[in-house]
């Protein structure tokens, strides 16, 4: 299986600055067709797994574009432009190149 | 307005088995897989399977099979995941998530929590 790592939490953030969130795959999510098959979602406090970027660099739809990601085959970085207080919650990396789809441990966004 | 509703909370005794359901509205149901995925508490997700609701065809994590039965009900657009032999081990919260065409989980039903204890 694909592994996926992330930190458990971001470095401390202030509000209205940015934020970046970084993900490792232990395998090239990069298909031959050229598509990356790496994905994130942020899970907010008591409710489930919304998706913010696919295939990863392409927003999600209703995703404000303060949300930006970008990377290699193996290493991520989703980015956090202007962090709101709706931001926090845990950020999911996630790959669904080949099964079983996998998940890190996923990233609590920390708020100075 | 694309909605995945899932079945309510479930208290379970160890041995039990119980049947998880997902009522998808909104959309055409057999135009797109349905994967189940499972958080234990605090942690992280792990993906149990997905169905193909046109065929009924399916994919498990080797790790649930023989614990994880997935069906639908195209009638009701309705998919199901019956869980068998509970322990403690498969208390958690259970979401059910549409595969976009994109190969992204676009759309996440409001979770199951399944809890087992005598």
């Amino acid at each position: 299986d694909i592994v996926m790592t992330q930190a458990a939490f971001s470095n401390p953030v202030t509000l209205g600055t940015s934020a970046s969130i970084s993900c490792r795959s232990s395998k090239s999510l990069l298909h031959s067709n050229g598509i990356t098959y790496l994905y994130w979602y942020l899970q907010k406090p008591g409710q489930s797994p919304q998706l913010l970027i696919y295939q990863m660099s392409n927003l999600a739809s209703g995703v404000p574009d303060r949300f930006s990601s970008s990377g290699s085959g193996t290493d991520f970085t989703l980015r956090i432009s202007r962090v709101e207080a709706e931001d926090v919650g845990v950020y999911y990396c996630a790959q669904n190149l080949e099964l079983p789809p996998t998940f890190g441990g996923g990233t609590k966004l920390e708020i100075k | 307005e694309i909605q995945l509703q899932q079945s309510g909370p479930e208290l379970v005794k160890p041995g039990a088995s119980v049947k998880v359901s997902c009522k998808a509205s909104g959309y055409s149901f057999t135009d797109y897989n349905m994967y189940w995925v499972k958080q234990s508490h605090g942690k992280s997700l792990e993906w149990i399977g997905y169905i193909d609701p046109y065929n009924g065809g399916t994919s498990y994590n080797q790790k649930f099979k023989g614990k994880a039965t997935l069906t639908v009900d195209k009638s009701s657009s309705t998919a199901f995941m019956h869980l068998n032999s509970l322990t403690s081990e498969d208390s958690a919260v259970y979401y059910c998530a549409r595969e976009a065409f994109t190969t992204a989980f676009d759309y996440w039903g409001q979770g199951t929590t399944l809890t087992v204890s005598s």
